[in-house]
């Protein structure tokens, strides 16, 4: 089964700080995603990738940068943390486009004060 | 706008009953319809899915029915157990959406011993 490691686990940051997030797979997917989880919206797609050094937008791309600097690595950057940042973050991976399984990590959660 | 609705946002069914979880979308170029369940702490992962050409999928005690002209689906969880207790996630792709999955807000079913 396919396995997305997700690092840290927990983080607390201050308004105006600077985040990163990291996602490792290595399952050698083509595609990785950033999603963020809030309830009541469920998954919002944040950025994804289909390999190392491209980047596309999804559909709450603001206030985020991300990088894919292997097939493996996929970073997402906050650079000015607002509170309305605090969320679950989930780093997925998978092999084709759209219809296929996509494999989550266990997630990210982020706290802004 | 909400591309991909679910209700309702939570739903408790006592054990050996069934569940039944309804999803509707809005773009008809929609196309693959994946179902994810998650618990907490952890991930979403896929449970079962559906392409437009069906109307129903069968996976033991879990069944997506799927209407076409209505751009409905739901999904009944036949003699539901207390282990079924989780997040259940409707998703959608298509030929417009590339790799990206959109996401319903999610229903939190609790099945009662």
């Amino acid at each position: 089964e396919a396995a997305v490691t997700q690092s840290p686990r927990n983080k607390v940051t201050v308004t105006g700080g600077n985040v990163t997030l990291s996602c490792r797979q290595t399952n050698s997917h083509n595609y990785m995603y950033w999603y963020r989880q809030d309830t009541g919206h469920g998954l919002r797609l944040i950025h994804y990738s289909y390999g190392a050094g491209n980047l596309q937008i999804g559909d709450v791309p603001d206030g985020y940068k991300a990088t894919r600097t292997t097939q493996e690595d996929f970073f997402l950057l906050l650079e000015l943390a607002s509170p309305s940042q605090t969320s679950l973050y989930f780093c997925a991976s998978s092999d084709l486009r759209g219809a296929t399984e996509v494999f989550f990590g266990k997630g990210t959660r982020l706290t802004v004060v | 706008q909400q591309q991909v609705r679910q209700s309702p946002q939570s739903l408790t069914v006592w054990e050996g009953e069934t569940a039944i979880l309804n999803c509707s979308y809005e773009d008809s170029t929609f196309n693959y319809f994946p179902w994810y369940q998650q618990f907490p702490g952890e991930g979403p992962a896929l449970l079962i899915s559906i392409r437009s050409v069906s109307d129903k999928k069968e996976d033991g005690r879990f069944t997506i029915f799927f209407n076409k002209r209505e751009k409905k689906l739901s999904l009944h969880i036949t003699d539901s157990q207390p282990g079924d207790s989780a997040t259940y996630f409707c998703a959608a792709s298509g030929v417009n959406a590339g790799a990206k999955l959109t996401f319903g807000g999610g229903t939190r079913l609790t099945v009662r011993p």
